[in-house]
């Protein structure tokens, strides 16, 4: 099983409209991070949490918000989609004190 | 604006060349400089990293060649083959951020057989 799991994988939705991305990780790593990644711009920090009860916005987190559920688990929510929010999302964890980063699948969101 | 800004956009090489992928960076504060690789699909994966105390680090084909002064590293692929072809991002980070990661525009490489 894959050790960071998102889901959805493939998500349309239209304008307006309230979204969540969820993402779990088994690697017991206590730091998660929300990205998305768009054509020529590369990967952008949206969101990253290093435990249950820290959350620290990136470099890109307007119209986004997140929860860290549990150590595992850290959704991110569009409260009300916009096209320009179409993109690939990608979850993140690592461990604390190292640098190399795990990556869920992704989840391709369209706006329309 | 952008602190990482990688070139070129895109590579195409033949099979057995070289690819080279350079990226300069802004912020000297940075101490850790990974590049990952990324297969269509795929979430991006570490390739290799280096931190800023040598100039170059090896493993097996890929090498990290780093300039502090320059503020610049870059990515070499050697003895390129077709399964090289992803998108590579080189990345930059500090110890007092948490590991927060900020990324580079990515190359998309394409090695023709």
């Amino acid at each position: 099983d894959a050790d960071v799991t998102q889901t959805p994988r493939n998500r349309i939705t239209k304008t307006g409209k309230r979204i969540m991305l969820e993402c779990s990780q088994t690697k017991g790593h206590d730091r998660m991070y929300w990205y998305r990644q768009d054509p020529g711009l590369g990967l952008r920090l949206i969101y990253y949490s290093f435990d249950v009860k820290d959350i620290n916005k990136g470099e890109i987190s307007d119209g986004y918000s997140v929860s860290r559920q549990a150590q595992a688990k850290f959704s991110l929510s569009l409260e009300s989609a916009i096209p320009n929010q179409t993109a690939l999302y990608f979850c993140a964890t690592t461990s604390s004190g190292t640098g190399e980063q795990f990556f869920g699948p992704g989840t391709r969101l369209t706006v329309l | 604006q952008q602190q990482v800004k990688q070139s070129p956009q895109s590579l195409i090489v033949q099979k057995g060349g070289i690819s080279i992928i350079n990226c300069a960076y802004e912020n000297t504060a940075f101490d850790y400089f990974p590049w990952y690789q990324q297969f269509p699909g795929k979430g991006p994966a570490l390739l290799i990293a280096i931190r800023p105390d040598v100039s170059e680090k090896k493993e097996g084909r890929f090498t990290i060649s780093f300039n502090k002064s320059a503020k610049q590293f870059s990515l070499h692929i050697m003895d390129s083959q077709p399964g090289d072809s992803a998108t590579y991002f080189c990345a930059a980070s500090m110890e007092t951020s948490g590991s927060r990661l900020t990324f580079g525009e990515g190359t998309q490489l394409t090695v023709n057989p």
